[in-house]
């Protein structure tokens, strides 16, 4: 069984705080580090494909990082908006296969 | 933008019932999965499917499981005999080679 762990389960911010979350994989067998942001009652959207150690990722006010060595990925929001408020998913690609394993999620509130 | 479609979108059924769910891919992906959140819960792998057969499953996907492709294009989940905890969110999602995945926008079952 993978473990792949997100942190903190929960985030209340004001809006306009920069703020940011974990994700921690295995560091053995890596193969890809995906981040889906997920929204009360819409589907799981992808925001980042990581693959390279030290990859840097940006997508307008957020970006990722990644460390395949230690095994996790940052999550970054910056200036954060109510509409940023969702449920963010990290999942764990390992080059035995093709199944994507999720952490639990994050989810992110952003008060007006 | 190309969309993965479930239906149905909620579906109501009593315990021993078989039910199917359906997915139409996005017409280009190769690998489709089926993925389940119960409420509360991480969102579980079940199965994923390449060039017509099953390529990984996990311990959930048990005899009571199972998919296809019966026409080439949609890709469908069948439950032969239901019970209270299949009930969930099922999610299908399709990806290309080396994409992140796209969802469908789920089918919440409820076994009752």
């Amino acid at each position: 069984i993978l473990n792949v762990e997100q942190s903190p389960q929960s985030l209340h911010v004001q809006e306009g705080d920069s703020t940011n979350f974990t994700c921690s994989f295995p560091s053995s067998n890596f193969y890809a580090l995906h981040w889906y942001r997920w929204e009360t009652a819409k589907s799981p959207e992808a925001l980042f494909v990581m693959t390279l150690n030290g990859d840097e990722k940006k997508k307008g006010r957020i970006s990722a990082t990644l460390n395949t060595k230690e095994g996790y990925s940052y999550l970054y929001i910056k200036g954060s908006q109510p509409e940023d408020s969702a449920t963010y998913l990290c999942a764990f690609l390992h080059n035995a296969g093709n199944m994507l394993t999720f952490g639990g999620g994050t989810r992110l509130m952003v008060k007006p | 933008e190309p969309e993965v479609t479930q239906t149905p979108s909620h579906q109501v059924t009593q315990m021993g019932q078989e039910v199917i769910l359906r997915c139409v891919p996005i017409s280009n992906h190769l690998y489709f999965y089926w993925y389940r959140q119960i409420l509360g819960q991480k969102v579980e792998f079940l199965v994923s499917f390449y060039n017509n057969e099953i390529s990984e499953k996990s311990e959930i996907f048990d005899d009571q499981f199972s998919v296809e492709r019966p026409d080439g294009s949609n890709f469908t989940l069948k439950i032969r005999s239901t019970k209270l905890e299949d009930s969930a969110m099922y999610f299908c999602a399709t990806k290309g080679d080396r994409s992140p995945l796209h969802f469908g926008n789920g089918t919440r079952l409820t076994v009752t």
